[in-house]
């Protein structure tokens, strides 16, 4: 089955700073690559995506990339704000796998003001 | 977006018991899944709930365990059988559209068991 790996587990910025979190994935049929974040005592919820056929995603001041070859997509953050601390979970999702997404362990990001 | 609805929203349980969530999911939805969050930990999928069938579980989770239900398109349940303090955890319904992948989350069943 699908497997992903996500880093860093913990991320700690300062306000104004970019954040990264990077994710790998095993499944080379997996076509899509979610990214949700989880307030503290709130459900998860999709901040961006992107499928296989497109290498980079934007939307204001979050960005995707992907690279099929390396089984490897990237979350960017820039100029983070204090209200983005929380914790991010990537996904990978193929349309041979009944739906299901597979999630990576997450990354606490706080952004100190 | 799809809204997702999940009761109850916490409860607290005593060893050997067995408690029923229920999630409702407006008509956007048409597939349906149950996740596990325990504390500080990532979600790890129970079963996908199928629709006038028995429920496809992933590795480690059995039928016996986790019942589930789900008798039309936009309702489900799943029961927790024979609780112990290992199930405490967060349990949460979602739901998508299986053509986009993206998921909706209800905002999670948060069970403590004594």
């Amino acid at each position: 089955g699908e497997n992903v790996e996500q880093h860093p587990s913990t991320l700690s910025v300062q306000e104004g700073d970019s954040a990264v979190i990077k994710c790998t994935y095993s499944d080379s049929a997996s076509n899509y690559f979610p990214w949700y974040k989880q307030e503290l005592g709130k459900r998860p919820q999709l901040i961006i995506d992107i499928r296989s056929n497109v290498g980079e995603k934007k939307d204001q001041r979050i960005a995707v990339t992907l690279n099929k070859t390396a089984k490897h997509f990237s979350l960017h953050i820039t100029e983070t704000q204090p209200e983005d601390s929380a914790v991010y979970f990537c996904a990978a999702n193929s349309n041979t796998n009944a739906g299901k997404s597979t999630f990576g362990d997450g990354t606490t990001l706080t952004v100190k003001p | 977006s799809a809204v997702i609805s999940q009761k109850p929203s916490r409860d607290i349980c005593q060893r050997g018991t067995s408690l029923t969530i229920q999630c409702q999911v407006d008509s956007q939805v048409t597939m349906m899944f149950w996740y596990r969050q325990q504390p500080g930990q990532s979600l790890t999928l129970i079963a996908t709930a199928n629709q006038g069938s028995e429920a496809t579980y992933e590795s480690g989770f059995v039928i016996d365990k986790f019942p589930i239900s789900r008798p039309n398109l936009t309702f489900s349940t799943l029961t927790v059988s024979n609780m112990s303090p290992e199930d405490s955890s967060i349990y949460l319904c979602s739901g998508g559209q299986g053509n986009t992948g993206e998921l909706f989350f209800g905002e999670g069943s948060r069970l403590t068991v004594l």
